[in-house]
């Protein structure tokens, strides 16, 4: 199985910082790569696929880069409603595999 | 307005059955690979099962391969899961997913449905 390995676990930041956000696969998934946002007791919400193309309706204060194994994603000036929780997701070999998650927490 | 809403969610003892459902809606059912994504307590993600839009091909989890079985009824534009021999550590929130593709694999996962609660308890 691919394992994808995101840092940090966890990310306090203030109001109108930038954050970065990075995701390892342990092979080679060239840029099958997606983010998630998830808020607490809500279902996730894709924002990212294929490595840095937005879904529709994801403001562009978000964005995604990378290829192979290391990717990013991109935070810039943070809103109260983006802290939350991140997932990177592989979807080029099955099983499809999630990040560990990476808590973005107000300072 | 692509919606998906799970059901079949319930308290069930280690060894037991239960079938979830998900109703899809807003979209071309039979042209889109579905997928079943679980979230223990305070756990993060884990995809656990996907099939083909046509339904011919299905994929698993090893964690759960042998006792869940995913299916759908494109007349009905429903995904289910057969889970049986439910563990304790199958306990969690099952979220039905949409890929924007007709298989799992090579294509993003675009929709989420609100999810539905598993409990596995004596």
């Amino acid at each position: 199985d691919i394992q994808m390995t995101q840092s940090p676990s966890s990310l306090s930041a203030s109001v109108g910082d930038r954050v970065t956000i990075t995701c390892r696969a342990s092979q080679d998934i060239t840029t099958y790569l997606a983010w998630f946002q998830q808020k607490p007791g809500k279902a996730p919400k894709s924002l990212i696929y294929a490595a840095s193309s937005l879904h529709i309706g994801v403001p562009s204060k978000f964005s995604g880069s990378g290829s192979g194994t290391d990717f990013t994603l991109t935070i810039s000036s943070l809103q109260p409603e983006d802290f939350a929780t991140y997932y990177c997701q592989q979807y080029n070999t099955y099983p499809l595999t999630f990040g560990g998650g990476t808590k973005l927490e107000i300072k | 307005e692509v919606q998906l809403l799970e059901s079949g969610g319930h308290l069930v003892q280690p060894g037991g059955s239960l079938r979830l459902s998900c109703a899809a809606s807003g979209f071309t059912f039979s042209s889109y690979a579905m997928s079943w994504v679980r979230q223990a307590p305070e756990k993060g993600l884990e995809w656990i099962s996907g099939i083909s839009g046509s339904g011919i091909s299905t994929y698993y989890a090893d964690s759960v391969k042998g006792r869940f079985t995913i299916s759908r009824d494109s007349s009905k534009n429903t995904l289910y899961l057969q889970m049986n021999s439910l563990r304790v550590e199958d306990m969690a929130i099952y979220y039905c997913v949409k890929a924007d593709g007709r298989y799992p694999v090579l294509a993003t996962i675009d929709y989420w449905g609100q999810g539905t609660l598993v409990t596995v308890s004596s």
